[in-house]
């Protein structure tokens, strides 16, 4: 099946830097990716629709300035975390969905990146 | 409004004991619906997945759920479970609009399996 690798899978940065976070779609063109956040012990919420060659499109209380994505071509998109601070900490993941199904197409995940920030 | 409810936030069953979590949902149009699987620290894994046909759906390491539109619920079954299903389980919602529509989770139930 499709595969989608995240990179890193844990990263630790001091406040007030910034931080890149890498989801590749390895074996097909992704238009359209997506990325979470979790907090601990909590569900995954939706941040931004990344979407290849124009703007992310951001869920409502999500800094677009303070998390910037790019989407530059149809297998990587890059969620950078500016200015990080302790409260940015958490499990961020990336999902795409395969447009070559022709008619289902389930979500698939990266492995998740566990940022940390002191 | 789109959403999807699990109402167990924690379940504790005993090891080869049945199991069933629960999953509703609330979604305008035909609903894709999927249960996910996360260990501590690890990402998503698909335990199975309904779009259409068949509303019981068979999954991975004995999972199984059935699609109820009259109930909006997709429940996951597993008639008996092992130590390690002990983790944490998300139900999702997603649309037909293929690549361009993210999933909805639901906010997870965390299973724990007692000897």
């Amino acid at each position: 099946g499709a595969v989608v690798s995240q990179h890193p899978s844990r990263v630790i940065c001091k406040s007030g830097t910034s931080v890149k976070i890498e989801c590749r779609s390895l074996d097909f063109q992704a238009t359209t990716m997506f990325w979470y956040r979790q907090f601990p012990k909590q569900s995954l919420m939706l941040m931004a629709t990344s979407n290849e060659g124009s703007k992310a499109t951001y869920e409502q209380g999500v800094e677009k300035d303070k998390f910037l994505i790019n989407h530059a071509s149809l297998t990587l998109s890059t969620l950078t975390v500016t200015s990080a601070h302790p409260e940015d900490s958490s499990f961020y993941i990336c999902s795409a969905r395969d447009p070559r199904a022709a008619m289902n197409t389930e979500a698939f995940f990266g492995q998740g990146t566990r940022l940390t920030v002191v | 409004a789109q959403s999807v409810t699990q109402p167990d936030i924690h379940i504790t069953v005993s090891e080869g004991a049945s199991l069933e979590l629960r999953c509703n949902y609330s979604y305008g149009a035909t609903p894709y619906l999927f249960w996910y699987v996360q260990s501590p620290g690890q990402g998503l894994q698909l335990l199975l997945k309904y779009f259409s046909g068949d509303t019981l759906v068979q999954g991975i390491k004995g999972f199984e759920a059935e699609f109820k539109r009259s109930q909006s619920s997709f429940n996951l079954r597993k008639p008996s479970v092992h130590w390690s299903d002990a983790a944490e389980y998300f139900c999702a919602v997603g649309g037909s609009d293929q690549a361009g529509t993210a999933l909805i989770f639901g906010k997870g139930t965390t299973l724990s399996v007692s000897s």
